[in-house]
């Protein structure tokens, strides 16, 4: 019972800027939106995550819609690095560091 | 800045044995841990979700008989997976936060267990 759907996968050059897009049509007043990347062999990397505002880092802007039923990360200038599987998850506050993952969005990046 | 180490990075045990992982956190308290599997068919699965001072809770399907974990300070945190066989099979993963603020979870880099 995913409650985030993403694109199985997006295809980019690089120096593009990427959006990709996530819907939580359910979401909850207490849940928050995460992002984490996972390239073969490692562990999720945390890209980035928001509430309600939207959010800006080094790795990444998050855009949050005003109603929260989607959200979308955007890459800026993407490199061959920044090839990964990006997740989308929402984590409930309390929940500790319990979080639900999906198949995620598979990000190819061409030179 | 915060990190979460874990080791062994790769492991190969026969059929049947047992395998311990640890899970250690630098720069932040460790006062929540969640310990994941993830398949040769890349699906995640939790584990269990350890908070110190309070009890180990096991998903359905995992269960402390098969995947002890240990939680003794805000720092560390080991799992052992007894009995190995095929299916134990995957990547391993420590995610670790400190409760009370905003942090996100953060993880390891894994534990690879292979089974022959």
């Amino acid at each position: 019972d995913a409650k985030t759907t993403q694109p199985d996968s997006m295809e980019s050059t690089e120096g593009e800027t990427v959006h990709l897009p996530c819907s939580h049509a359910t979401i909850s007043g207490n849940e928050y939106i995460y992002w984490y990347r996972q390239v073969p062999l490692q562990g999720p990397e945390y890209v980035t995550h928001g509430l309600q505002q939207n959010t800006t880092n080094s790795m990444a802007f998050l855009a949050i819609a005003s109603d929260r039923k989607s959200s979308t990360l955007i890459l800026p200038h993407v490199s061959l690095r920044d090839a990964a599987v990006y997740h989308c998850i929402l984590r409930a506050q309390g929940t500790g560091s319990k979080l639900s993952f999906g198949k995620g969005a598979k990000l190819t990046v061409s030179p | 800045g915060a990190l979460v180490y874990q080791y062994p990075r790769r492991t190969i045990c026969k059929s049947g044995t047992s395998m311990r992982m640890e899970c250690q956190a630098v720069g932040f308290q460790a006062t929540s841990v969640a310990w994941y599997r993830q398949s040769p068919q890349k699906t995640f699965e939790l584990i269990a979700l350890s908070t110190v001072n309070s009890a180990i809770k096991y998903e359905q399907n995992f269960t402390q008989e098969k995947f002890p974990i240990s939680h003794p300070n805000l720092s560390f945190s080991s799992m052992t997976v007894l009995n190995a066989y095929l299916e134990d099979r995957g990547l391993y993963l420590c995610g670790a936060r400190e409760t009370g603020g905003n942090q996100a979870p953060l993880f390891g880099e894994g534990t690879r267990l292979s089974v022959l």
